[in-house]
């Protein structure tokens, strides 16, 4: 079984257009992060959310916004899809503590490409 | 802020080659450090982990040890194969409320020729 899953895989685009990737994990786990990785292999986080809470949010165009229905889900909605939009982005999971120490889970990703 | 710094690539070697990949980090507190790889066309997995000073991880040949002396994590294997080529990512993960967020360094990305 997939311990964290994202849907699609790819997601090709005209920009302007709204989308969502979904992601879904099935380890139990009470935080869920989006990153983004661009062309040039760099991650950055976007969001987090805990217990369905979200607790960071860097700096991201508000046309992305993350929606946590239960603790096993976070989708990422997209509005007003722009170029610079192309990455991949990746879901992850942990089991938060004190400390940090716990492993992040991370999806298979999604490549998104604006035209 | 916290940041990391990993050497930049690409890297290729030969196979059964020695590999080191350097990476140093800046923090507060005393974060947990990680090495991550991404095989082509997939997603991050967890290569080894270290989470106080001195820790040494070690998985599939490779380790690296949390020098808090000179903020490094550096990933070395003796003998590389061509199945070892990816790309690397040096993280760090700091303890500062409830923040856990991955900050990472920004990959190294090693060719393993046979």
């Amino acid at each position: 079984d997939t311990a964290v899953s994202q849907t699609p895989k790819y997601l090709v685009t005209q920009m302007g257009n709204d989308k969502s990737i979904k992601c879904e994990q099935n380890l139990g786990h009470d935080t869920m992060y989006w990153y983004k990785q661009d062309s040039k292999k760099f991650l950055k986080i976007m969001f987090s959310y805990n217990n369905k809470e979200l607790i960071i949010n860097e700096t991201v165009p508000n046309r992305f916004s993350p929606k946590s229905p239960d603790k096993a889900h976070l989708n990422l909605h997209i509005n007003s899809l722009e170029l610079g939009d192309s990455a991949v982005y990746f879901c992850a999971s942990s089991q938060a503590s004190r400390g940090g120490r716990n492993e992040q889970f991370f999806g298979p990703g999604t490549r998104l490409t604006v035209l | 802020g916290d940041s990391v710094t990993q050497m930049e690539g690409p890297v290729t070697l030969s196979e059964e080659a020695f590999l080191t990949i350097n990476c140093t980090y800046t923090a507060t507190g005393y974060p947990s450090l990680f090495w991550y790889v991404q095989y082509p066309g997939e997603g991050l997995q967890l290569l080894l982990k270290a989470t106080k000073a001195d820790d040494k991880g070690s998985n599939k040949g490779f380790e690296a040890t949390y020098r808090k002396e000179t903020t490094s994590f550096h990933l070395e294997k003796g003998s590389v194969q061509v199945s070892d080529s990816a790309v690397y990512f040096c993280a760090l993960r700091n303890s500062g409320g409830s923040n856990y967020k991955l900050t990472f360094g920004k990959g190294t990305l090693l060719t393993v020729n046979p």
